[in-house]
């Protein structure tokens, strides 16, 4: 079952902040996080792989909350160059591991 | 450094035709997917493989063949193509479980 993204679009100003939410139904081993350009392929950001875990990327960090099966990913100080849709991934106990199943997406636009 | 190969880039087939995506990585990963893309359904998984000789189904298996007869290659067969098989398909691969994810360029699929 696919991972839930919230919200699924999300316009901003250049240097404004935003979060994206992933939410699992299943209890999580790892959260990937990744971003798509129109037309490329998904770009690797950050895997966080512990609960209560946070990861830093320059201006774009992550945290996991395992006991709520949930993963959030944050962006401050929005640049032009993180226009783009935002995948997360997650790998679940219980299930075979390496079978990473992506959310919807998140359609992130940065306006000067 | 290659990374993860995909071919063809394009295709257009018609109904019922058989075709083999490929897909080669270089990076000596043991575990490799494909995904397929459309428009508000993010990045769904078709088949996986964990190492040489094992594969397993992912969310939407169904009209599609895999085989993993060696680390590098993993080619994803159209057994009988169908329009509702138009999409980009993604080749991905890690080397394991909870590493990054490398995805190739895509194939853009038409069915007609």
């Amino acid at each position: 079952q696919q991972p839930v993204q919230s919200p699924q679009a999300v316009i901003l100003r250049e240097g404004e902040d935003a979060v994206i939410n992933c939410s699992s139904s299943k209890a999580l081993y790892s959260v990937h996080w990744y971003r798509q350009k129109h037309g490329e392929a998904p770009v690797f950001l950050m895997i966080l792989l512990k609960g209560g875990e946070q990861k830093g990327h320059e201006k774009i960090s992550a945290s996991f909350n395992e006991k709520k099966q949930q993963s959030s990913l944050y962006l401050t100080a929005s640049q032009l160059s993180y226009s783009g849709t935002y995948f997360c991934g997650t790998e679940s106990y219980g299930g075979a591991t390496n079978k990473l199943i992506f959310g919807t997406g998140t359609l992130l636009a940065v306006q000067p | 450094n290659a990374g993860v190969t995909q071919t063809p880039k394009f295709q257009v087939l018609k109904t019922g035709q058989s075709m083999t995506l490929q897909c080669a990585q270089d990076m000596n990963h043991e575990y490799m997917s494909w995904y397929r893309q459309d428009p508000g359904m993010g990045l769904r998984l078709i088949h996986y493989s964990v190492g040489a000789g094992i594969t397993d189904q992912g969310e939407v298996p169904n009209g599609y063949n895999v085989s993993r007869s060696t680390t590098e290659d993993f080619p994803l067969r159209l057994l009988s193509a169908a329009p509702s098989q138009t999409s980009v398909y993604f080749c991905a691969s890690s080397r394991v479980s909870g590493n990054t994810i490398y995805f190739g360029e895509g194939s853009w699929l038409t069915v007609v």
